[in-house]
């Protein structure tokens, strides 16, 4: 069965500090994995997903087949990037859509 | 768009009553997704459709929840007899052919 897991439930680091929030996933087929962002009290939104190769508000993850992984980095954090971040995974043709646990990023001043 | 709109955005109620939370999704968008979140266990899929029919409802705690989408526009989530511990943060989300999931605002639920 089709798993996303987060190993760290809150992370915390410095601003200006390099950050990187893990996931790792488990499916057999070809899937899509995303990362979403909840910022406090707000609704989930897309921040990006592999298929686009993009930067979004400085972040990239780059899906690694090998280590079935697919993680967040950020050189430089910043204080409004505190959220909850959650990895997703889609499954072929869209099915079998699953979330990690999410990790909370809190960036200190 | 409006994107995926919920409604209420709060609801109170007393343990035994009856809950129903509604979702309008994107016009277009052909899968609506219903989610609950709570600190102890995050983000649990309830249950998704797909062209208005119910596919994985696995994620369904028990009998007293259901969901109904009788049309492309408009889903339901219903919660009867209401209890304690269903007192969470309800997602709706809809997708378009793209996989990407439009979030809804919420319902936060307490139920004393």
């Amino acid at each position: 069965a089709q798993r996303v897991t987060q190993p760290e439930k809150l992370l915390s680091v410095f601003k200006g500090a390099p950050v990187e929030l893990k996931c790792n996933y488990s499916y057999s087929g070809s899937p899509e994995l995303f990362w979403y962002v909840q910022y406090s009290r707000q609704r989930l939104q897309l921040l990006l997903r592999h298929i686009s190769r993009e930067s979004i508000k400085g972040f990239t993850a780059d899906l690694n087949k090998g280590e079935t992984s697919f993680h967040l980095k950020k050189p430089f954090a910043q204080e409004e990037d505190s959220a909850m971040y959650y990895c997703a995974l889609s499954g072929d043709y869209g099915q079998n859509f699953v979330f990690g646990p999410g990790t909370r990023l809190s960036v200190l001043p | 768009d409006a994107g995926v709109i919920q409604s209420p955005r709060h609801e109170v109620t007393e343990m035994g009553q009856e809950v129903t939370l509604r979702c309008k999704p994107i016009s277009g968008h052909n899968s609506l997704f219903w989610y609950r979140q709570t600190m102890m266990r995050g983000l649990e899929l309830l249950i998704y459709f797909n062209n208005n029919v119910p596919i994985d409802d696995s994620g369904m705690p028990e009998d007293r929840f259901s969901a109904k989408m009788p049309n492309a526009s408009f889903s339901t989530l219903k919660i009867q007899p209401s209890e304690p511990r269903d007192s969470a943060v309800y997602f709706c989300a809809s997708r378009d052919s793209s996989y990407e999931q439009y979030f809804g605002p919420g319902t936060r639920l307490t139920v004393t």
